[in-house]
Order: C-alpha cells, then structure tokens, then sequence
C-alpha cells in the first residue's frame, strides 16, 4: 500500500526560485493536510482541504498557495522560496477532517533554501 | 485557545526500563487525543488514540496512554522500552475546525 506519497525527497532552493511539492493518497480520503516541521515547534498547519474543491488557511500561510487537484492530490506552491522556509513539509490525509479520525502522513520533504 | 504542551523536550531511558511521556491540552470541548511516532527520516506514525469512553487506552508496540480529564492530561506509557522505541514522539488533539494541534514533541533515547 502506497498510502501518501510525497515528491521530493529532498530540494535544495536559491532565494527566491519557486517550487511545487507534490502530494498524492491513494486511500480514497477526502481530507488533506500540509504541515512544516521545524526543531522545537512540532508540526504546523501551513493549509489544508477538508474536501476535493475547498482549501483553507491554517496556522502559517504565508508565503505559500496550495491546489485540490483532484480528490488524490494535493500539491504545495512555494512561489518566491525564503531561507525561513527550510523545514520539513509533511503531507497528510484522513477520511474526513481530523477531529476524531487519523490522519496518514507521507515520508516527508527536506527543502532547504540558500 | 487551544494547544498541547509536552514538557519533556528530551528523555534518555535505558532499555528494559519503564518510559512516561508527559502531555497537557487545553481544549474546551470534548478533545479528541492521539499519539504520533516519528523515527528519524520517516513520517509520523499513530501509535494510538482517545475518542471517548474507558480512559486508558492501548495501543502499538506495547504502548499505553491514560486520560485523565481533571489534570487535561494524556500521559503517554510503556512498561519496558526496546532500543527500536528511540524516535519523536507527538501529542496531538483533533479540533471541531478541521484541524489537528500538534504538541512541540518529545525525543527518546534509548541507552543499552
């Protein structure tokens, strides 16, 4: 089972160039989630799409965009890439939204920017 | 407004020994609970979670958590820790916005 599945692995960014993380479930679920990780903060909500078609802010939006392709993918735009956005990104997705189920994560996204 | 701490930033456990990690949440609603490992380069994983009814709850690897809705607690334990259980590990509550919160995480060392 392919669960989430994150692309890349792993990205290395100049100040300013813009990037797309991809993100693809193949559990049917109608929720997804993208989250940084940074040292000491946990995991935080950048956006998220409590369903195909609807996609909404969560705690630290800024800087990114993010589309609902379909109910499969969920994707992560970076469009002037900042040396504040080196971190972990995190894909995630539950049948619905979290509140009482659990949510997949995919294996995650290095980016560091230079 | 709502947030999970976990006060232990890092715990060093030797094998075989007992393993307590500790969690607070503060939620006025009904708060749904869970669990997350992270072992090092890979995704989180859930090790358990609490929804409603009998407050200790079992999960994988041998891991228990107990709620205890008087100290808005969700104590995260194992009886005997195995080198394979060195990894972060994350508290986190479910919202009635959508939304998982996710505590600042605990690291495990696991001395031989």
């Amino acid at each position: 089972n392919a669960g989430v599945t994150q692309t890349p692995k792993f990205q290395v960014l100049k100040t300013g160039q813009s990037m797309t993380l991809q993100c693809a479930q193949d559990m049917n679920h109608n929720s997804m989630y993208w989250y940084r990780q940074d040292p000491g903060m946990g995991l935080r909500l950048i956006y998220y799409s409590a369903s195909e078609g609807t996609t909404d802010k969560g705690e630290v939006p800024n800087g990114y965009n993010v589309s609902r392709l379909n109910k499969r993918e969920f994707s992560l735009r970076l469009e002037s890439a900042a040396p504040s956005q080196t971190s972990v990104y995190f894909c995630a997705s539950s049948e619905r939204p979290p509140m009482n189920t659990e949510a997949f994560f995919g294996q995650g996204t290095r980016l560091t920017v230079v | 407004a709502q947030s999970v701490t976990q006060p232990d930033i890092h715990i060093t456990v030797s094998e075989g020994a007992s393993l307590e990690l500790r969690c607070n949440y503060s939620y006025g609603a009904t708060p749904y609970l869970f669990w997350y490992v992270q072992s090092p380069g890979q995704g989180l994983q859930l090790l358990l979670k609490y929804f409603s009814g009998d407050t200790l709850v079992q999960g994988i690897k041998g891991f228990e958590a107990e709620f205890k809705r008087s100290q808005s607690s969700f104590n995260l334990r194992k009886p005997s820790v195995h080198w394979s259980d060195a990894a972060e590990y994350f508290c986190a509550v479910g919202r009635n916005d959508y939304k998982l919160s996710f505590g600042a995480g605990t690291t495990v060392t696991v001395r031989a």
